[in-house]
This record gives structure tokens, C-alpha cells and sequence, in this order.
């Protein structure tokens, strides 16, 4: 079974404090993908990295994809009360018959005024 | 607004009750996912379809669940039997495969409760 580790779970932190949350698999995947999600909606696409190294900058969000293609972080800079959600992360396998995302259990963001 | 779009938002039925849930994909992707979120994880994958075929279930679908797509736009989803346990979010995501990249673009999301 394919697993995404999320961590941390929860992180409550005050508005301008930097973050980076770690999602890491033993499995490689082609590539990965990190959504944010608020309550009782769908999960937004962030960004899409493919290859292993890859660093995507969005603003203040920066996405790392491991070397191996088996980690990705996500690291905030100065964080803003905006940014508060649920981020997550997924795998995908381009090169197969089927594209269904594996999840990562998500992080739960907090951020403070 | 061209997005995905889900139908109802929100349900609640009682235990035992049949329930089936709409998704309307972007015009023109032709791969079509549902997956299941229950409070305080990541979306799990249920099934997906590639046009009208149906090409991949997970063992998370029981036979209570079925999935349509008869003419390779919008899709149903539909539970039998409602168990407590069906309570979740179920999410419909439609994509468009260009070689080896897809995007995957979701919908709000139907919140099912099972009373």
C-alpha cells in the first residue's frame, strides 16, 4: 500500500511566523501535487512538481520535490491569517493506465492574528 | 462558471436509505474521479472513469456503491443501504491526460450524514 506521511498534523501558529510542512513516502511517485482545502469545500490545486529537485515558488509558499521523488515540503514565509486551511499533499503515477491521487492525511494550519 | 460542480451540497439521510449524488466535470476532460473524505484525513480514492468506461474501483467501494457515467459527461454516484459509516464528504474531480501530466480539478463536494 502507497503511503503519504503528513507532518506535522496540526500547526497553530501567529502571523508573520515562517512554516514548512513535510510530506514523505517510501514509494517514488511521478509527480506530486499539493492542494489547500477549506472546510466544506473541495481541495484547491496549489502547484504540480515533476521532477526530482524541482523547487516551485507561488508567492510566499515555496515546494520542494525530493531528489528521489519520494518527499516534497511545502515551506511558508510569513505567514498570514489568509493562509489558515488544510494543506495537502498527493502522489500521482503519470506513466500508468490510471491517474487517481494518493493522499497524504493533510496538515492542519492555524494561523493567528 | 466552468469549474467542477457537485449536486446536492449537502445530505442527510437515515440509515438504510438509498442516496445518489451528481457530478458535473469541466467540459471536455474525459477522466472523471470520486473520492471520499472522512473528517481529519486526505481524500481516499474510490473510482475513476475514462470517458463512459469505468476502468479502476478500490476495495473502499462495496457493492452497496455504484458509479455511472453513460455518456462520458456527468457522473452518479450512488449508495445503497446507507450504513453511519458512509458519512463523509465525497469528492467528483475531472482532468484532461496530456502525455504524462494531469491536473486533477475538484469539486465542492457532497457532505453525506447517515442518521
Amino acid at each position: 500500500t502507497q503511503l503519504l506521511e503528513q507532518s506535522p498534523q496540526f500547526l497553530s501558529i501567529q502571523e508573520g511566523e515562517n512554516l514548512t510542512v513535510y510530506c514523505n513516502s517510501s514509494s517514488v511517485f511521478s509527480s506530486l501535487q499539493w492542494y489547500r482545502q477549506e472546510p466544506g469545500e473541495g481541495p484547491v490545486l496549489l502547484v504540480t512538481v515533476v521532477t526530482g529537485g524541482e523547487v516551485k515558488k507561488l508567492k510566499r509558499l515555496t515546494f520542494q520535490f525530493g531528489d528521489a521523488r519520494k518527499d516534497s515540503s511545502l515551506h511558508i514565509t510569513a505567514a498570514q491569517t489568509g493562509d489558515t486551511g488544510l494543506y495537502l499533499c498527493a502522489g500521482g503515477h503519470g506513466s500508468g493506465n490510471t491517474g487517481k491521487l494518493i493522499f497524504g492525511q493533510g496538515t492542519t494550519l492555524q494561523v493567528k492574528p | 462558471d466552468t469549474g467542477v460542480s457537485q449536486d446536492p451540497r449537502h445530505k442527510i439521510t437515515k440509515r438504510g436509505q438509498n442516496v445518489t449524488f451528481r457530478c458535473d466535470p469541466i467540459s471536455e476532460h474525459n477522466r472523471l474521479y470520486w473520492y471520499r473524505q472522512t473528517l481529519g484525513q486526505g481524500p481516499e480514492f474510490l473510482t475513476y472513469f475514462q470517458n463512459e468506461a469505468q476502468l479502476e474501483k478500490s476495495r473502499l467501494l462495496s457493492d452497496r456503491f455504484s458509479a455511472e457515467r453513460p455518456k462520458g459527461s456527468f457522473s452518479t454516484l450512488e449508495i445503497q443501504r446507507t450504513e453511519q459509516g458512509d458519512s463523509a464528504m465525497y469528492l467528483c474531480a475531472s482532468s484532461l491526460r496530456q502525455g504524462r501530466l494531469e491536473t486533477q480539478y475538484f469539486g465542492p463536494g457532497t457532505r453525506l450524514l447517515v442518521l
